[in-house]
């Protein structure tokens, strides 16, 4: 059973838009929240992370938001450029070691 | 810049080889990982080490093998390679005691076994 969805497998958002990402997860016990970037024959890069005691965290053009009570996050890029194109997954951490990870969510930016 | 390196990047090998795939890192991050990913799905953790002579398994089952006999080296191993074994296998690291469970990635060996 998947932990942790990311129920659009891919999205398509015109250069200089907004860029919304959506996760869900089911587990209470997940109280730390990581977004990465992936290129095509490339580790993942970590782009930005959240505790579950904040419900907001911003860094430069990316803000995660956290609504612990319907076990939501989303990821905003503002404004979305050509070089965010590339396959973004959630993870979540709580108790054991490891992340868990969504299957991801394939950004196209269209110029 | 993570510095964490995997080889070989890609191969491709016939069924019933015996292979090692390498990683290390250099930020001496006492924690290390192995993730498999099939394409289009999540990364599912495969093995973790917290240190030195330190192994466990990870969520998903599998028949590889690793060991940690240096804090920066953390090689995987299948005994005998089987075309379900087909898959990327990414290396990560992270911190003990950070502040965030940040963990950084490798770039990855891509497996194909015939």
């Amino acid at each position: 059973d998947q932990q942790v969805k990311q129920n659009s497998p891919s999205l398509s958002v015109q250069e200089g838009r907004i860029s919304i990402l959506n996760c869900d997860y089911t587990n209470s016990m997940f109280d730390y929240f990581l977004w990465y970037k992936k290129y095509p024959a490339e580790g993942p890069t970590f782009l930005i992370s959240i505790s579950s005691i904040k419900d907001k965290n911003e860094d430069g053009r990316f803000t995660v938001f956290l609504n612990k009570s319907a076990k939501h996050l989303s990821l905003h890029i503002v404004p979305s450029q050509p070089g965010d194109s590339a396959v973004y997954f959630c993870a979540a951490m709580g108790g054991a070691d490891g992340l868990t990870f969504g299957k991801g969510t394939h950004l196209i930016i269209q110029p | 810049e993570a510095d964490i390196y995997q080889t070989p990047r890609y191969l491709v090998i016939g069924t019933g080889k015996k292979i090692t795939l390498e990683c290390s890192q250099t930020m001496g991050h006492d924690k290390m990982y192995w993730y498999q990913q099939d394409p289009g799905m999540e990364l599912h953790l495969i093995h973790y080490s917290y240190g030195v002579n330190s192994t466990e398994k990870g969520d998903l089952s599998s028949e590889s093998t690793v060991s940690r006999i240096r804090t920066e080296h953390f090689p995987l191993t299948l005994e005998s390679a089987r075309p379900s074994h087909t898959s990327q296998y990414l290396c990560a690291s992270s911190e003990t005691g950070g502040p965030t469970y940040e963990q950084y990635f490798g770039p990855g060996t891509r497996l194909t076994v015939t």
